[in-house]
């Protein structure tokens, strides 16, 4: 089975920096999915991980570790744009069923 | 390309009534998927289908619930008789290949209310 653990809620300023980070418990690893979710609206990509280490893509970089279970999700310069909820999510081998976590939600305060 | 396209927004009813929530995925993918939204337990995979054929089922969450791909183009999402702990967003999506890296692509999402 698959286990996906995310806090629930985050608050950061205008301009700084927010790191939301997601563990997992999983029998086979197949890489892991970054959404956004702004509310009322549907998911949308943001990053796939498959490899350790952290891949920068503008201002949001996704970070894994397979070893310890762990990525994370760094959001820089943040935009009141940015607050939405983001999920962590881990497909299985075959077919892209997608497991996701309950999401963190981010909120931009000014 | 119009991205994936559900109908309708919103939907509300009374319980015991049927409901259909439809879908078109993008031109050309082989996968779709019918998701479920609640607070309480998040984003839940119902169903998939490959080339039209459902492959899992388990999160179909009980009889009422049926799934139907009759072409590439269209599915469907039905429950029957509704009850209002169906209340939820419920979301389609597609996706091209099979590979473990291929994104899911969701439409605006269904929003039903079982009164």
């Amino acid at each position: 089975g698959q286990n996906i653990d995310q806090p629930t809620e985050m608050t950061a300023t205008e301009g700084a920096i927010v790191q939301i980070n997601c563990t997992y418990q999983t029998s086979g690893f197949n890489g892991l999915f970054w959404y956004q979710q702004h509310a009322g609206e549907a998911p949308t990509f943001l990053s796939y991980n498959v490899l350790d280490g952290l891949e920068e893509k503008g201002r949001f970089s996704s970070f894994l570790s397979r070893s310890k279970g762990y990525s994370y999700l760094l959001l820089k310069e943040l935009q009141m744009k940015d607050s939405a909820s983001y999920l962590c999510a881990l497909p299985k081998a075959a077919g892209n069923k997608l497991t996701f976590g309950g999401g963190t939600r981010v909120l931009v305060k000014p | 390309d119009a991205g994936v396209i559900q109908s309708p927004r919103h939907e509300v009813t009374e319980m015991g009534q049927e409901v259909t929530l439809r879908c078109k995925p993008i031109s050309g993918h082989d996968y779709l998927f019918w998701y479920r939204q609640t607070m309480m337990r998040g984003l839940e995979l119902l169903i998939y289908f490959n080339n039209n054929v459902p492959i899992d089922d388990s999160g179909m969450p009980e009889d009422r619930f049926s799934a139907k791909m009759p072409n590439a183009s269209f599915s469907t999402l039905k429950i029957q008789p509704s009850e209002p702990r169906d209340s939820a967003v419920y979301f389609c999506a597609s996706s091209l290949g099979s590979g473990r890296a291929e994104k899911l692509f969701f439409g605006s999402g269904t929003q039903l209310s079982v009164l």
